[in-house]
């Protein structure tokens, strides 16, 4: 079954960096579009970045670009999202998300979610 | 790009039916029928429901329905049941320089 997993957050001070990893098992990774959203504490999801199959295609919400970079390995099935210059509105619980694209067409929707790592970012 | 509008809470009865309206822009809603909804129960992952304005993945009841009509998509519940009590986000596309837009959330109350 499909499962994704993050890991990596924590407390950062203001100004620090962060990297998180989403590892997937139970679907072939580099057939798909992945993504990262986030949640602030009792807020609503916010989409931050969107990465091809291949790595090859790049989106930011203009909230963290220049700030943050998404990647991935498809030898180790793994999704990252390195955070820097981290800000206290950047504190949210951060899930990664499965587009069900395949190949060079996403779809613009996430079907699977793993259960989210938690970032502080706070002096 | 401003999230879509979505009421902040909506209640029904079980048994009954609810609607809850998403609003976007001919940016986003009104232009692309890719409008996908999730379930977020407290202190869980959210869920698909809905995708493509009206599609049902696999596994998903039968009482979740969704349209679209210029720029406002609509989940509709029938039948609700206590589970049914959360939080339900809309998401939509919104062209290559920005991709995806959500709503801000509207928490379902079975009363």
């Amino acid at each position: 079954q499909v499962q994704l997993v993050e890991s990596g957050g924590g407390l950062v001070k203001p100004g620090g960096s962060l990297r998180l990893s989403c590892a997937a098992s139970g679907f072939t990774f580099s057939d798909y579009y992945m993504s990262w959203i986030r949640q602030a504490p009792g807020k609503g999801l916010e989409w931050v970045s969107y990465i091809s199959s291949s790595g090859s295609t790049i989106y930011y919400a203009d909230s963290v670009k220049g700030r943050f970079t998404i990647s991935r390995d498809n030898a180790k099935n793994s999704l990252y999202l390195q955070m820097n210059s981290l800000r206290a509105e950047d504190t949210a619980v951060y899930y990664c998300a499965r587009d069900p694209g395949s190949g060079s067409y996403p779809q613009y929707y996430f079907d699977y979610w793993g259960q989210g790592t938690l970032v502080t970012v706070s002096s | 790009q401003s999230a879509l509008t979505q009421p902040a809470s909506v209640s029904g009865s079980p048994g009954q039916s609810i609607t809850i309206s998403c609003t976007g822009t001919s940016s986003d809603v009104g232009s692309y029928n890719l409008v996908s909804w999730y379930q977020q129960h407290p202190g869980k992952a959210p869920k698909l429901m809905i995708y493509e304005v009206s599609k049902r993945p696999s596994g998903v009841s039968n009482r979740f329905s969704g349209s679209k009509s210029g720029n406002t998509a609509s989940l509709t519940i029938s039948g609700l049941q206590a589970e049914d009590e959360a939080d339900y986000y809309c998401c939509s596309y919104a062209g290559s320089s920005t991709s995806n837009v959500f709503g801000g959330g509207t928490k379902l109350t079975v009363l």
